[in-house]
């Protein structure tokens, strides 16, 4: 398996506008995880997913910030409009299970820079 | 509170030598807690964890002590190596994971 796929690796866009990432999960997997991390605060759990249906999002900061799973296979996390201040690194991680009994896969990352 | 923090940001040892990296919680209402290593521009990585009721754990390398009575979590490394150099976070878990700030681990020569 080729892990937990985030794309894009990179993102530079301007305030203002829309700004998608993306995730595939491991397959088989039936958690999935959203992660902000910042030097000032670290690494945030946005939000997450179990068998596909929203869990907990009680970390996603304000309504600009959305996600959905529409599929095992897929996620999606939105900004809109986007602000500097959500500058950071943005992870996907999934697992068996949503209690962390077994470890949880993280992606790659996606650096959001908005200027 | 829900926190879960790290005493020491930057932590260097020699090659070889054991490293201790440390963690303070303040919620006890955990299943489990948790230590991850990040390198360089990758994603976390899970290390080890250990249950609320066990006071230590080992693994290849690396060993985790739960101090319950002072809230305090520690990841030992035996023999640290140039590889080992990386952030480490402690998590715990209710229902969800959430990690401290990390502590970025320095091996030198």
């Amino acid at each position: 398996d080729a892990g937990v796929i985030q794309s894009p690796r990179h993102e530079v866009t301007e305030m203002g506008q829309e700004v998608t990432l993306r995730c595939k999960p491991i397959s088989g997997h039936n958690s999935l995880f959203w992660y902000r991390q910042t030097m000032m605060r670290g690494l945030e759990l946005l939000i997450y997913f179990n068998n596909n249906v929203p869990i907990d999002d009680s970390g996603m900061p304000e309504d600009r910030f959305s996600a959905k799973m529409p599929n095992a296979s897929f996620s999606t996390l939105k900004i809109q409009p986007s602000e500097p201040r959500d500058s950071a690194v943005y992870f996907c991680a999934s697992s068996l299970t949503a209690t962390y009994r077994t470890e949880a896969f993280f992606g790659q990352g996606t650096r959001l820079t908005v200027v | 509170g829900e926190s879960v923090g790290l005493h020491l940001p930057t932590l260097s040892v020699q090659e070889g030598d054991n490293s201790i990296i440390n963690c303070a919680y303040s919620n006890s209402a955990s299943d489990y807690f948790i230590w991850y290593k990040q390198e360089s521009g990758k994603g976390p990585q899970f290390i080890i964890d250990i249950r609320s009721n066990m006071d230590k754990r080992q693994g290849q390398r690396v060993t985790v002590l739960l101090n319950k009575t002072v809230k305090h979590l520690s990841l030992q490394i035996a023999a640290t190596q140039p590889g080992d150099s990386a952030v480490y976070f402690c998590g715990r878990n209710t229902d969800k994971l959430i990690f401290g700030t990390g502590t970025r681990l320095q091996v030198f020569p």
